[in-house]
């Protein structure tokens, strides 16, 4: 059974710093990864997915990496704003393209 | 576009009644899925569709059933209101084909309480 973790549940870093973010997966069979952002009462916007073949993708100030082999997704954000203050969730997608396992979050405040 | 829509945004039952909520998209995406998400909790996916006609249970399907009639609709529906059912509901979509995996779209939710 698939199981993806992301640590630290909750990240508090001031605005210009750059971050990473980390998800961890158990199975390494997967058809792609997926990283999102939630907003309070809101629901998910998908930030980056990468192919089960793809090494990174990059959107704006955000990078995303995939290291299959050892179970591990990391985004990057650099400079961070008060803007980006969001719960991020990573999701892997296995056994089948409805199979999709999402992580708990990390819940990110930027402090101006 | 519209992209995918719930209704209602909010509800409260009473235990042991029934309703459906409602969810629709624009995009014309093969793959429908229901999630629910409770307090400190990843995304639960209760059941999923991966074309009209064709659904199949997730990981939590019980207390709660789906259909798929068009490309378009994906209703859920809770037969017997249980207080476990209390939570998020979110319906997403995507399109999803040999090499042309696309991310999910979300709709922006149904928060529902059983009281």
């Amino acid at each position: 059974k698939q199981e993806v973790t992301q640590i630290p549940a909750a990240l508090s870093v001031p605005e210009g710093e750059n971050l990473v973010l980390n998800c961890s997966f158990t199975d390494s069979a997967i058809y792609n990864l997926q990283w999102f952002r939630q907003d309070p009462g809101k629901g998910l916007t998908s930030l980056l997915l990468i192919q089960s073949s793809q090494r990174e993708q990059t959107s704006g100030r955000l990078n995303a990496s995939l290291d299959k082999s050892s179970g591990r997704s990391t985004l990057y954000i650099a400079a961070s704003q008060p803007g980006d203050s969001a719960t991020y969730l990573c999701a892997v997608t296995s056994g089948g393209y409805q199979k999709v396992t999402f992580g708990t979050g990390t819940k990110l405040q930027v402090i101006p | 576009n519209a992209g995918v829509t719930q209704t209602p945004k909010f509800r409260i039952l009473k235990i042991g009644q029934s309703m459906t909520l409602q969810c629709t998209q624009d995009m014309n995406h093969n793959y429908m899925y229901w999630y629910r998400q409770d307090p400190g909790m990843g995304l639960k996916l209760i059941y999923y569709s991966v074309g009209a006609g064709i659904t199949d249970k997730g990981e939590v399907p019980n207390g709660y059933n789906v259909s798929r009639s068009t490309t378009e609709d994906f209703p859920l529906r809770l037969e017997l209101a249980a207080p476990s059912q209390t939570s998020v509901y979110f319906c997403a979509s995507s399109y999803s084909g040999q090499g042309a995996d696309k991310p999910q779209h979300f709709g922006d939710g149904t928060r529902l309480s059983i009281l």
